[in-house]
């Protein structure tokens, strides 16, 4: 079964510090990689989507990483804002399930 | 184009009584899948919906849970004689196909009293 963790739990900067979010994962075949945003009370919102064959996508402010064959990705955010404090979760693909984690909560003070 | 939809927002019933929570996926979107999300926890796979049936029920914690999806469009998640463990968000997603990204539904908050 797969297994997603998500380090560290919690995590709060000042605001314009870059975070950085980790996820690994204990099977590495997997079809694809994504991170996602949830705000408290909210659905998820897709951030990046990394398929097994890439090794990083970015995104305005935003890059992700994967090394699937050490099982981990990291997530980079950059010249963070307050408008940044969320949950982030990480979730891999296998054929057509997600298995998820249990998320990095931010917080970006001003 | 509309998002995958989900009814109600919120539901808060009593302990021992049956629930209904709908899921409208977007629109041409052949898979869809149900997730569970407990408080401070990340979503789990619930089942997945290739078309009318259910390719993979799995996920679905024991036999008071039922869902279905009859003309390969909606699907209702069923929870019967509900627990106060049943307490959680429950999520919808829905993609192209199984290969496709999955787009999340904003939920359905259950609270069983």
């Amino acid at each position: 079964k797969q297994e997603v963790t998500q380090i560290p739990a919690a995590l709060s900067v000042p605001e314009g510090e870059n975070l950085v979010l980790n996820c690994s994962f204990t099977d590495s075949a997997i079809y694809n990689l994504q991170w996602f945003r949830q705000d408290p009370g909210k659905g998820l919102t897709s951030l990046l989507l990394i398929q097994s064959s890439q090794r990083e996508q970015t995104s305005g402010r935003l890059n992700a990483s994967l090394d699937k064959s050490s099982g981990r990705s990291t997530l980079y955010i950059a010249a963070s804002q307050p408008g940044d404090s969320a949950t982030y979760l990480c979730a891999v693909k296998d054929d057509y399930k997600l298995s998820f984690g249990a998320g990095t909560t931010v917080t970006v003070r001003a | 184009g509309a998002g995958v939809s989900q009814t109600p927002s919120n539901k808060v019933t009593e302990k021992g009584k049956y629930v209904e929570l709908r899921c409208d996926p977007i629109s041409g979107h052949t898979a869809l899948y149900w997730y569970r999300q407990s408080l401070g926890q990340g979503p789990e796979f619930l089942i997945y919906f290739q078309g009318t049936g259910a390719a993979d029920d799995s996920g679905l914690p024991n036999d008071r849970f039922f869902a279905v999806r009859p003309e390969g469009s909606v699907s209702t998640l069923k929870i019967q004689r509900t627990e106060r463990g049943d307490s959680a968000v429950y999520l919808c997603a829905s993609s192209l196909d199984p290969s496709y990204e999955q787009y999340f539904g904003p939920g359905t908050r259950l609270t069983v009293t």
